[in-house]
C-alpha cells in the first residue's frame, strides 16, 4: 500500500491567491483528517470526515477555508483567499474505523509572501 | 478527551531502553492511551495503543499503571532513528479524534 498520498509537497504563494492542498486516503479507510502544524501551535486538527461526510469541522480557523471530500479516495483543503499566517505543514490522515490507528501523509508545506 | 502531561524532552543513550512517561490522570474508562511519534519533516506515525493491559508490538512496549493515571512507553534498544517527537494522547468514545499536544523530544544520543 503506498500509504497517505499528499500533493503537492511544498506550495508557495502570494497572499491573496487561493490555494488548493490535495489527499488520497489509504483504500478501505472510513475516516479522513485534516491537521495543520505550525511552531506555535503544534498540530491543530482542523476538520474530519467519517464516509465522505464532514463530521466536526469546529477547528478550521475561519470561512477562508473549507473541505471537501467527493469521493472515497479524494479529499482537498481549500483556503480562499490566503493568508501570510496560514503558512504551515498541512496533514492528511486516514483511519480503517473510529478504533483505528490513524495513517498520516507526509504533508504539504505552504508558505503565503 | 483526558489531558496528557509529558516531559518536553529527554535524553537517551544509543543501545540502551528509552522510557518515555506519560500522566493522564483524568482518563475515563472508554479512553485509550495511543503513543505516536513525528521524526523531522515527516507526518506522526503511530506506535502503540491500549486500554488498560500492557501492549507489546515490534516498535515498542506499552505499559499502563493499574489505576490507568499514567503510562510508560518503552523502546527497548533506542538507535539514532528514533529521535523524535514522542506524542501520548488519550481518546475514545464515540469518535477517534485525536488531540496532539506538544510530546517529548526525545534525542537518541551516539
Amino acid at each position: 500500500d503506498a500509504g497517505v498520498i499528499q500533493s503537492p509537497r511544498h506550495e508557495v504563494t502570494e497572499m491573496g491567491q487561493e490555494v488548493t492542498l490535495r489527499c488520497k486516503p489509504i483504500s478501505g479507510h472510513d475516516y479522513l483528517f485534516w491537521y495543520r502544524q505550525t511552531m506555535m501551535r503544534g498540530l491543530e486538527l482542523l476538520i474530519y470526515f467519517n464516509n465522505n461526510v464532514p463530521i466536526d469541522d469546529s477547528g478550521m480557523p475561519e470561512d477562508r477555508f473549507s473541505a471537501k471530500m467527493p469521493n472515497a479516495s479524494f479529499s482537498t483543503l481549500k483556503i480562499q483567499p490566503s493568508e501570510p499566517r496560514d503558512s504551515a505543514v498541512y496533514f492528511c490522515a486516514s483511519s480503517l474505523n473510529r478504533y483505528s490507528p490513524l495513517h498520516f501523509g507526509n504533508g504539504t508545506r505552504l508558505t503565503v509572501t | 478527551d483526558a489531558k496528557t502531561t509529558q516531559p518536553p524532552s529527554m535524553d537517551c543513550a544509543e543501545g540502551r531502553a528509552a522510557n518515555l512517561p506519560c500522566n493522564h490522570s483524568t482518563i475515563s474508562g472508554n479512553e485509550y492511551v495511543y503513543w505516536y511519534r513525528q521524526i523531522h519533516s515527516q507526518g506522526p506515525q503511530y506506535i502503540i495503543h491500549g486500554l488498560k493491559n500492557n501492549e507489546t508490538n515490534e516498535m515498542a512496549s506499552l505499559i499502563i499503571t493499574e489505576d490507568r493515571k499514567s503510562s510508560t512507553l518503552i523502546l527497548p534498544h533506542a538507535t539514532l532513528r528514533d529521535t523524535a517527537v514522542y506524542y501520548c494522547i488519550v481518546a475514545g468514545g464515540a469518535t477517534n479524534k485525536l488531540i496532539f499536544g506538544t510530546g517529548t523530544l526525545l534525542a537518541v544520543q551516539p
